[in-house]
């Protein structure tokens, strides 16, 4: 089965513009999160969802980034009026509420950089 | 608010030695899970090894054991005959509670020499 896959793999977007970065779960998994990494510092927790809501979304750093998992599946993160503060790489995670539920999968991440 | 600590930034280690990694966390939550994660440049964050804080014995799989302190707060990682493949960034992370999220330390990048 494949793993937790996430797209682009890079993005280099202008100051000020909108991105949106994709995450595809393992298949089955109900929970995902994200979390943002910055160059030489551990990953940092932005949301997490259950299912299709948002469970817990305290790490967002602003109204700026907003995210989406309208079936359940899928997730997708909303960056607007991008700043050079954001560049970082974006990971994302899934894990199942069965067995192991606290085992976290994760995706190889999109390097977000802002010009 | 819980917080990761890891003192060491960066380490090095001969092939076929052993290295330990430390991390020590700070929570007032009595029930929790710690785990060490593997991140290669590929950037893919890998599970080394987790534990749960309501377990006494030590986690161990393969090459890879951990020291858990509850008392200290402490969780550090030992790696036995390390191998070049283990060249990589490791960190430590805390989860308070089942499916919650993750926080983790800042890293160490441990470089094994041939």
């Amino acid at each position: 089965g494949a793993g937790v896959s996430q797209t682009p793999s890079n993005k280099v977007t202008e100051k000020g513009k909108y991105v949106e970065l994709r995450c595809d779960p393992i298949s089955g998994h109900t929970a995902l999160y994200w979390y943002r990494q910055s160059l030489g510092q551990g990953p940092e927790f932005l949301i997490y969802f259950q299912g299709t809501g948002a469970a817990d979304d305290s790490g967002l750093p602003n109204d700026r980034f907003f995210a989406v998992r309208p079936e359940g599946s899928v997730s997708t993160l909303k960056i607007q009026r991008t700043e050079r503060g954001d560049s970082a790489v974006y990971l994302c995670a899934s894990s199942s509420d069965r067995g192991l539920i606290y085992e976290q999968y994760f995706g190889p991440g999109t390097r977000l950089t802002v010009t | 608010a819980q917080t990761v600590t890891q003192s060491q930034p960066e380490m090095s280690v001969q092939e076929a030695e052993t290295v330990t990694l430390s991390c020590t966390y700070d929570t007032s939550e009595s029930n929790y899970y710690l785990f060490w994660y593997k991140q290669p440049p590929s950037r893919q964050m890998i599970l080394v090894i987790r534990q749960e804080a309501y377990k006494q014995q030590n986690a161990t799989e393969n090459r890879f054991s951990v020291n858990f302190q509850k008392a200290a707060k402490s969780f550090s990682l030992k790696i036995s005959d390390s191998q070049l493949g283990d060249t990589a960034m490791y960190f430590c992370a805390f989860m308070p509670a089942p499916g919650g999220d993750m926080r983790f330390g800042a890293g160490t990048r441990l470089t094994v020499k041939p």
